[in-house]
Formats: C-alpha cells, sequence, structure tokens
C-alpha cells in the first residue's frame, strides 16, 4: 500500500542550486498536484496534470517546472533556487476533478 | 474569484468541548466540498466530503459538517473533542464541471490550527 510517495524527504539547497523533486503513485490515479505549503498560507496550488503527457499551471507557477512523462510519476523542479522557495512540498493524486486527494508525506526543502 | 475562507485561525479548546471551524467559499457554479486534516508531522488526510444529496455530512472520527447553500458555507463540527484532534483543519472546494482539465484543482482555506488541552 505504497499510495503516493515523494522523495526525497527533506533537502538543503544554496540559492541557484538546481533539483528535482519525485512524485510517484500507484493507483493509476490520473490527476496528479504539486502544492506549497507555507505557514498562514495554507496550500497553493504551483502545477497539476489531468494526464499522462499533460501540464498545467496553478497558483504559483513561477520558478518551478514539471514533467509527466509516465502516468505514474510526477516530477518538479527548481530551475535556480531561491530562499523563496523554502517550503513544504506536497505531492497529491486523485481519480478525476472531483475527488479526493491522496497525499504523499511531503518534501522540506530549505533554500539558504 | 474563486476563493475558500476559514475565519478562525488558531482555536484552543479542552477536552469534551464543542467544535465548529467555519468555512465559507466563493466559487462560480455547483461546487465539491471538503475537509482535510493534517495531524502534527503528517500529510493531509481527508476527514469528509460533500458532492450532493443530504447537506449534512458525516466523516471520520465524529467529525460532520453541514453545507448551507444560501451562505455559501461547509462548517466542521464535532460534539466532544479529543486530545488526539489536535491538528490543522483544511477546508477545500473543487468545480463540479470540468472545462477541458482547466479547474482540475482544488482551492484550500488557509487552514485553522485546532489545539486541544487534555
Amino acid at each position: 500500500n505504497a499510495g503516493v510517495t515523494q522523495t526525497p524527504k527533506f533537502r538543503v539547497l544554496k540559492t541557484g542550486q538546481s533539483m528535482t523533486l519525485l512524485c510517484a503513485q500507484d493507483m493509476n490515479h490520473e490527476y496528479m498536484y504539486w502544492y506549497r505549503q507555507d505557514p498562514g498560507m495554507g496550500l497553493r496550488l504551483i502545477h497539476y496534470s489531468v494526464g499522462e503527457g499533460t501540464t498545467a499551471k496553478g497558483e504559483v507557477p513561477d520558478g518551478y517546472n514539471v514533467s509527466r512523462l509516465k502516468k505514474q510519476n510526477f516530477l518538479l523542479g527548481l530551475e535556480s533556487a531561491a530562499p523563496s522557495q523554502t517550503s513544504v512540498y506536497f505531492c497529491a493524486s486523485a481519480v478525476s476533478y472531483n475527488s479526493p486527494l491522496h497525499f504523499g508525506n511531503g518534501t522540506r526543502l530549505t533554500v539558504t | 474569484a474563486q476563493s475558500v475562507s476559514q475565519h478562525n485561525h488558531h482555536v484552543i479548546l479542552s477536552e469534551a468541548a464543542s467544535l465548529e471551524l467555519g468555512c465559507n467559499y466563493s466559487y462560480g457554479g455547483t461546487v465539491n466540498l471538503f475537509w482535510y486534516v493534517q495531524y502534527p508531522g503528517q500529510h493531509l488526510q481527508l476527514l469528509l466530503k460533500y458532492f450532493s444529496g443530504d447537506p449534512l455530512v458525516k466523516g471520520i472520527k465524529g467529525f460532520e459538517a453541514e453545507f448551507i447553500k444560501s451562505k455559501f458555507s461547509f462548517n466542521l463540527r464535532k460534539p466532544s473533542v479529543q486530545w488526539s484532534d489536535t491538528a490543522e483543519y483544511f477546508c477545500a472546494a473543487g468545480a463540479t464541471l470540468n472545462y477541458g482539465g482547466s479547474q482540475g484543482n482544488l482551492i484550500f482555506g488557509k487552514g485553522t490550527k485546532l489545539s486541544v488541552k487534555p
């Protein structure tokens, strides 16, 4: 019962470095999402995908890129990390657009 | 603009007290509504959801929520809280119509932290 798996769990980056966060789901869900969670801000949607090969921008997409080459994987890339991207990142998946989300355990990213 | 508002930032209760957390939404068209809970150090989990039908929905762990269309509200309630209910609670809304995938996402409120004193 893996569900939604995020790697890595923690990461520290220096300003300007790049990295990729991996999200994998084994539930054959069509929809996948990347959120960031910041204190007092709730969850804000970065990018999402409604199926393999598709991606769309969410509320706060700047500074991030995503890819959905395989249905089960949704990658989030930071091209040039900035301190403002220090956050906890959650991946989620869902069967369809109005279905409950299944969340991963999160990735805590610190950019110094 | 679509939005979800949770008016209480932090609620502190003693065990056995009753709980009501407010949630109001602004969303064009009909909506699906959700409450998620995040226990300390964990990811979000679904507490309950409303799609249609009986406006009073029951979820896990004794929680319930009432959809009041005229007030655009979906408040979360529990008659008697326990220390283990200490968590952050998020209300979320999503469109029932899929405009070609352009609205394939939920909008979350900013969350309400609940602290229950033993």
